[in-house]
């Protein structure tokens, strides 16, 4: 079975641009989570999509959004990029995202904001 | 803030020796735990779940949950080279609606 594949891998923007990263999950799962990893920060939680609804977010600018389509694929978008986005975005896909699921991580998509 | 701590490292020990990995989380309510492996520039890789008190052993790797002092812990027998890498330590929040992630412990296993 495939894994979560993530695209672009690499992407490079300016301060104020927009930028669209999508993820597809692994067939069969339904539930798409998303993260940003920093080196100061961590990993950290932006939101989680269930049949195209986002059920929980992190604490995050409301820049950062996102959806999910009916295949379950998902897409996030951050606006008006600053510097301090820069990371690495991971996504997650999980059968239905339940408490005790365990969640698959895909490659990435490393943004670098200059 | 739901917090889960980890010593940031480095942990270096000799190849064949046990290393030991520990982690400290704050919400009481937490039931799931797991441990991811992230190698440097790669996405994390989950080698273990663990969702009751006690020890769960895969291959050489045990994870530990004490779930009275909130404390999950993960020991790798038999320690090789390649197992050098960042080891995450995630926990799901009470109300299970998100997956909270140590800032993880580097492992450094020499030859």
């Amino acid at each position: 079975k495939a894994g979560v594949t993530q695209t672009p891998r690499y992407l490079i923007k300016t301060r104020g641009q927009q930028v669209t990263l999508s993820c597809s999950p692994i067939s069969g799962h339904r539930s798409v989570s998303w993260y940003q990893q920093t080196p100061g920060q961590g990993l950290q939680f932006l939101f989680e999509y269930f049949s195209e609804t986002q059920r929980n977010k992190g604490n995050f600018p409301g820049r950062f959004s996102g959806r999910q389509f009916s295949n379950s694929r998902s897409e996030m978008n951050v606006s008006t990029l600053e510097l301090g986005d820069s990371a690495l975005y991971l996504c997650a896909s999980s059968l239905t995202g339940g408490k005790g699921e365990t969640q698959y991580f895909g490659p990435g998509t490393r943004l670098l904001v200059l | 803030q739901k917090e889960v701590e980890q010593n940031s490292g480095p942990l270096s020990v000799p190849e064949g020796a046990i290393a030991s990995l520990n982690c400290t989380y704050s919400d009481r309510g937490s039931q799931s735990f797991f441990w991811y492996r992230q190698y440097s520039g790669k996405s994390p890789e989950l080698i273990m779940s663990i969702y009751s008190n006690g020890d769960k052993e895969d291959g050489r790797f045990t994870a530990q949950l004490n779930k009275a002092s909130q404390y999950v812990s993960l020991l790798i027998r038999d320690s090789q080279p390649s197992d050098s890498a960042t080891y995450l330590c995630a926990v799901f929040n009470q109300a299970g609606t998100a997956l909270i992630f140590g800032k993880g412990t580097t492992l450094s296993v020499s030859s």
